[in-house]
């Protein structure tokens, strides 16, 4: 079957680094989105990776290892607006996206 | 108002009434997608068009039915709303001729069925 697995929450500090990590079984992956969710709010786009490697993108950055089915969301020098949930998503044969259930992350002083 | 838009913003309705939730977008973008988000779940796709009269299902189409009569517009209705169905709906855009380029998010619809 198709899946998409993300940590349901974590916590960080203000000023620190936290890694969100994505793992995804899709039969016709294609590439791999992440995107921001602020609550209450409608999800924003944040990265697309398709080939192997780490995409930097000022504080985040994005890996992907198709190999191994697994994505991270690096977010680096927190601040207290990057609180929100971070949806992972996946590409499939159906030209679908398939959709991890969020990680909300809570950022603390 | 440029970019994608949804209305009505919150909606109560009772079981059984039809429903009709409205999305417009200004940027001429071919695809147009409608979402559902749950608690505990990710976005799940309901339907999507990739053009004028052309509208496919998505992972949970059962009790939405959509058209699109022109580009801009994409209106998805419930037949005969459900309690399953109270959930926070998002119509969504992208440009290009394919379904991996960025999709842009309208701000949702909130809708509770009694």
């Amino acid at each position: 079957g198709q899946n998409i697995d993300q940590p349901t929450e974590m916590t960080a500090t203000e000023g620190a680094i936290v890694q969100i990590n994505c793992t995804y079984q899709t039969s016709g992956f294609n590439g791999l989105f992440w995107y921001q969710q602020h609550a209450g709010e409608a999800p924003t786009f944040l990265s697309y990776n398709v080939l192997d490697g780490l995409e930097e993108k000022g504080r985040f950055s994005s890996f992907l290892s198709r190999s191994k089915g697994y994505s991270y969301l690096l977010l680096k020098e927190l601040q207290m607006k990057d609180s929100a949930s971070y949806l992972c998503a996946s590409t499939d044969s159906n030209y679908q996206l398939i959709w991890g259930a969020g990680t909300k992350l809570i950022i603390k002083p | 108002d440029a970019g994608i838009t949804q209305s009505p913003r919150y909606k109560i309705t009772e079981t059984g009434r039809q429903v009709t939730l409205m999305c417009h977008q200004t940027w001429s973008h071919s695809y147009m997608f409608w979402y559902r988000q749950d608690l505990g779940h990710g976005l799940r796709l309901i339907y999507y068009s990739a053009a004028a009269d052309i509208t496919d299902k998505g992972e949970v189409p059962d009790g939405y039915v959509v058209s699109r009569s022109k580009t801009e517009n994409f209106p998805l209705t419930l037949e005969s709303a459900t309690r399953s169905q109270t959930s926070v709906y998002f119509c969504a855009s992208s440009e290009g001729d394919r379904v991996y380029n960025e999709q842009f998010f309208g701000p949702g619809t909130r809708l509770t069925v009694l």
